[in-house]
């Protein structure tokens, strides 16, 4: 079964550093991979998603970015934080024609 | 515009006792709806699934019932445990899926249970 690692777990950042998260996968081949963010009392807002090593699509436009160097490796980054960057990052895979996402474990960010 | 309506908001119940949480949608058309349960800190973790055509799926204790005419969907916990404490998250998948599989989440229902 396929199983997804995300590091760090938490992490706090001040304003107008860089920021890199990494969500990486096993027991699976060529996944579409998902980043959400999940802010306080708000649903899950999908950031960006990939079916493919080097394809990524944006879904709102913001001050982060995505990358997908491996097949199992998704990277969301941003230049310069914002206060407004901060919660709870969850990665997310889906193996073949179904609709089920698997989610990892999530990241912790607190901008300050 | 396809949305995604839960409550209670937040919900206290004493350990042991049942409970039901309730998911309201108006995402059309509609693939399938998902439970989940998040627990502080966590990902989300799938409890049920349910398609348009199934009315009732169950999981141990968590018993999911869909009614695609109302578009209303509950989530019922049998004889709940301090470990039910969490956030459970109603999800439609709309039937235009493919590789976006832009899911449509509910905001989440607060469940804290008590000794």
């Amino acid at each position: 079964s396929q199983t997804i690692h995300q590091w760090p777990a938490t992490l706090v950042q001040p304003v107008g550093s860089p920021l890199s998260l990494e969500c990486t996968v096993e027991g699976t081949s060529n996944p579409n991979l998902y980043w959400y963010r999940q802010a306080a009392g708000r649903g899950l807002q999908l950031l960006f998603y990939s079916v493919g090593i080097g394809q990524i699509s944006s879904e709102v436009p913001q001050n982060l970015s995505a990358s997908r160097p491996q097949d199992r490796q998704f990277i969301l980054s941003s230049k310069k934080l914002l206060l407004s960057d901060s919660g709870f990052y969850l990665c997310a895979l889906k193996q073949g024609a179904g609709h089920e996402q698997y989610f990892g474990p999530g990241t912790r960010l607190t901008v300050t | 515009k396809n949305q995604v309506e839960q409550s209670p908001q937040s919900l206290i119940i004493l350990e042991g006792k049942n409970c039901t949480l309730q998911c309201n949608y108006t995402v059309s058309p509609f693939s399938n709806l998902r439970w989940y349960k998040q627990d502080t800190g966590r990902g989300p973790v799938s409890l049920t699934i349910m398609t348009f055509s199934e009315n009732t799926k169950s999981n141990g204790r968590y018993t999911a019932t869909l009614d695609a005419d109302t578009k209303q969907s509950s989530l019922h916990i049998t004889a709940s445990q301090l470990s039910d404490s969490a956030s459970y998250i109603c999800v439609v998948t709309p039937n235009y899926g493919g590789a976006t599989n832009k899911l449509i989440f509910g905001t989440g229902t607060l469940l804290a249970v008590q000794p």
